[in-house]
């Protein structure tokens, strides 16, 4: 059962410190999405990939947030520094069938973060 | 403008009855694909049902259906014999094809409590 999978599944931080979140996307998906999920806002999508490359990150703010694909398995989104307004829970999803009509997004388990 | 609508924040329904999630949507591409998530308390997001604009035919998924209404651009979400693990948040989203751009559109979810 291919699931993507989530590293950590709850963070727990002070103001200022650095926070690497991590995704495995489910293998053989090469398009993959970060996304934030608050009370208020509702579900953002934050930036996502494809093949690896950057397609877009209009909805992450530049200045404390970066997402890389170092490589087709691994997806990290760091905060550096980390605020409280961050808090949040930090989705990844992946998804198959790149440009075909029913292209499905798969979504990992989240990380809960908790910024102090 | 919101471009997906739910209108129920909230529903109660008596467990094994059918239960109709609403949700209406504005585009003016006419391509389109229409997606229904899960998200129960513990928190993942769980694919459900994918609806695609040029669909002749309602999809269904077991006890899910999706009614699709292209002319009033709703697609409401069919649950039947509702169980008590439906108790759940429901959300809708809308992909629209034009371009390459592959974000899902989300709507601000219905949360549902199935009553034993």
């Amino acid at each position: 059962d291919a699931r993507v999978t989530q590293t950590p599944r709850h963070k727990v931080t002070e103001m200022g410190q650095e926070v690497t979140m991590r995704c495995q996307p489910i293998l053989g998906h090469n398009t993959v999405f970060w996304y934030r999920q608050t009370m208020m806002q509702g579900l953002e999508l934050l930036a996502y990939f494809r093949n690896r490359a950057p397609l877009d990150d209009s909805g992450m703010p530049k200045d404390r947030f970066s997402a890389e694909m170092p490589d087709a398995t691994l997806a990290t989104l760091k905060i550096q520094p980390s605020e409280p307004r961050d808090s949040a829970v930090y989705f990844c999803a992946s998804s198959d069938r790149p440009g075909r009509d029913q292209e499905t997004q798969y979504f990992g388990p989240g990380t809960r973060l908790l910024v102090l | 403008a919101q471009k997906i609508t739910q209108t129920q924040p909230g529903m109660f329904v008596q467990e094994k009855e059918a239960v109709t999630l609403d949700c209406t949507y504005d585009t003016s591409d006419q391509s389109y694909g229409l997606f229904w998530y899960k998200q129960p308390s513990s928190g993942e997001m769980i694919f459900l049902i994918y609806q695609g604009s040029y669909d002749e035919q309602n999809a269904t998924e077991g006890r899910y259906s999706l009614n699709f209404q292209k002319a009033r651009k709703s697609a409401n979400l069919v649950i039947s014999a509702s169980q008590l693990g439906d108790s759940a948040m429901y959300f809708c989203a809308m992909r629209e094809f034009s371009g390459s751009n592959y974000q899902l559109i989300w709507g601000a979810g219905t949360k549902l409590i199935i009553k034993p």
